[in-house]
């Protein structure tokens, strides 16, 4: 049971190079979301696909694009990535149902220097 | 503009002891309220609760909604070392989840 696969677990940019961050469910999942978590900031959105073919800005997009591939698939890409970027980064996804809870990946801990 | 605020940031208590995490939130449209448990990596689905649940129980652990006053805590009755996490709530409203910033629980043997 793979749940939400992330990939990298962990890399190291230099300001202004590119990233795409992938995220990879096998659940069946309508739902995908791309989260940043900081400390003492909590988990905060950046992007969320609500299904195929849709996606929409969180609370905290500038700087950050998305692609949802398909159903399965949805990645985050910094074009030019900044020092405050520097965080972790996870992924979740969620069934459409209402009254299920998001399933989230390990995280990728991105550094930028 | 939607926001979860948890309390407290921090606690450290003794094995056995029980502890309480509040969590209070303003949404334009409530759908649920979620808690988690993060250890080193992702985060783990505790409990969810919504209108038509307003209490959850699983083992030592413990969750209330109350709708009315716009908040939730989080009961750890006979804490233990495994215990000791983050603990998130989370609001899910339309088609996002707010976070709170979390409460770090550490359990001393």
């Amino acid at each position: 049971n793979a749940g939400v696969t992330q990939t990298p677990k962990f890399q190291v940019l230099k300001t202004g190079q590119s990233m795409t961050l992938q995220c990879a469910q096998d659940m069946n999942h309508n739902s995908m979301y791309w989260y940043r978590q900081d400390p003492g900031m909590g988990l905060r959105l950046i992007y969320y696909s609500a299904s195929e073919g849709t996606t929409d800005k969180g609370e905290v997009p500038n700087g950050y694009n998305v692609s949802r591939l398909n159903k399965r698939e949805f990645s985050l890409r910094l074009e030019s990535a900044a020092p405050s970027q520097t965080s972790v980064y996870f992924c979740a996804s969620k069934e459409r149902t209402l009254g299920k809870p998001q399933h989230f990946g390990d995280g990728t801990r991105l550094s930028i220097l | 503009e939607d926001k979860v605020v948890q309390s407290p940031l921090s606690l450290v208590v003794h094995e056995g002891d029980t502890v309480t995490l509040n969590c209070s939130y303003e949404v334009t449209n409530f759908r649920s309220l979620l808690w988690y448990k993060q250890e080193k990596k992702a985060p783990t689905f505790l409990f969810m609760l919504t209108s038509s649940g307003i209490e959850k129980k699983s083992g030592r652990l413990s969750s209330i909604l109350d709708k009315k006053e716009l908040f939730s805590i989080l009961n750890i009755t006979a804490t233990q070392t495994g215990d000791s996490a983050v603990y998130l709530c989370a609001v899910e409203s339309g088609n996002q989840f707010y976070f709170g910033t979390g409460t770090s629980l550490t359990v001393i043997p």
